[in-house]
């Protein structure tokens, strides 16, 4: 499979649950990203990781945990989860090249239910 | 940091007539304008971009303009179609690194046959 997938399509989790995310991208691309799409509000990044390494962190909560363990896979783990989390999760690459790092590739999104 | 606004929120048009988006951005060190077009239940993808030493970009039937001045930019769709019934998001960025995307808010488009 091509592109960016993210597993699974839809979560339902109560407020004590441990979940992951997981997301994959077959673009042979550096960067990954976690955005996060909420009704009528801008996506927000997350965090951004750069050949593994974590570049950007924007103000997220703890109850977040992103693991980059290489170039091609990204996870988002979640505990102690509110309500107001419940969103789209989308995840993102793109290339490290002049002209391609602003390019970025979604993925399908985690539809995030928080009971 | 930036921050982009975008207008409308939502638009109707009648098949074959043009839809126009606006955006406007707040730092004038952004450099690179995407604009991503997102239908129902799908992945947000991009549609076509812009950077700032360009004032003007067509793609078939779509176009997008920059004035770096006024810091406004614009999609505009012709001959508009059904299954350009989506959401849209501008954005903008400093083109170069692992920056910041900051996105507007969207605007779902409706293209009544």
């Amino acid at each position: 499979e091509t592109g960016v997938t993210q597993t699974p399509r839809h979560l339902v989790m109560g407020m004590t649950n441990k979940k992951s995310l997981k997301c994959e991208q077959h673009l042979g691309h550096n960067a990954m990203y976690w955005y996060k799409q909420s009704a009528k509000k801008p996506l927000e990044l997350m965090f951004v990781y750069n050949f593994k390494e974590q570049t950007e962190n924007n103000s997220v909560p703890s109850r977040f945990s992103p693991e980059c363990p290489n170039s091609s896979h990204l996870f988002l783990h979640l505990h102690t989860l509110q309500p107001e989390d419940s969103a789209l999760y989308l995840c993102a690459s793109s290339q490290d090249s002049a002209g391609g790092r602003e390019k970025l590739f979604f993925g399908s999104g985690t539809q995030l239910s928080v009971l | 940091g930036e921050n982009v606004e975008q207008h409308p929120s939502t638009l109707s048009v009648q098949e074959g007539d043009s839809a126009v988006i606006k955006c406007t951005y707040s730092d004038s060190a952004s450099n690179y304008f995407p604009w991503y077009k997102q239908e129902l239940g799908k992945r947000p993808q991009l549609i076509i971009d812009i950077r700032s030493n360009v004032g003007e970009k067509k793609d078939q039937r779509i176009a997008v303009t920059l004035n770096k001045t006024a810091k406004h930019f614009s999609l505009h769709i012709t001959e508009t179609q059904p299954e350009d019934s989506a959401v849209y998001f501008c954005a903008a960025s400093l083109s170069g690194g692992y920056q910041k995307v900051t996105f507007g808010t969207g605007t779902k488009l409706q293209v009544i046959p």
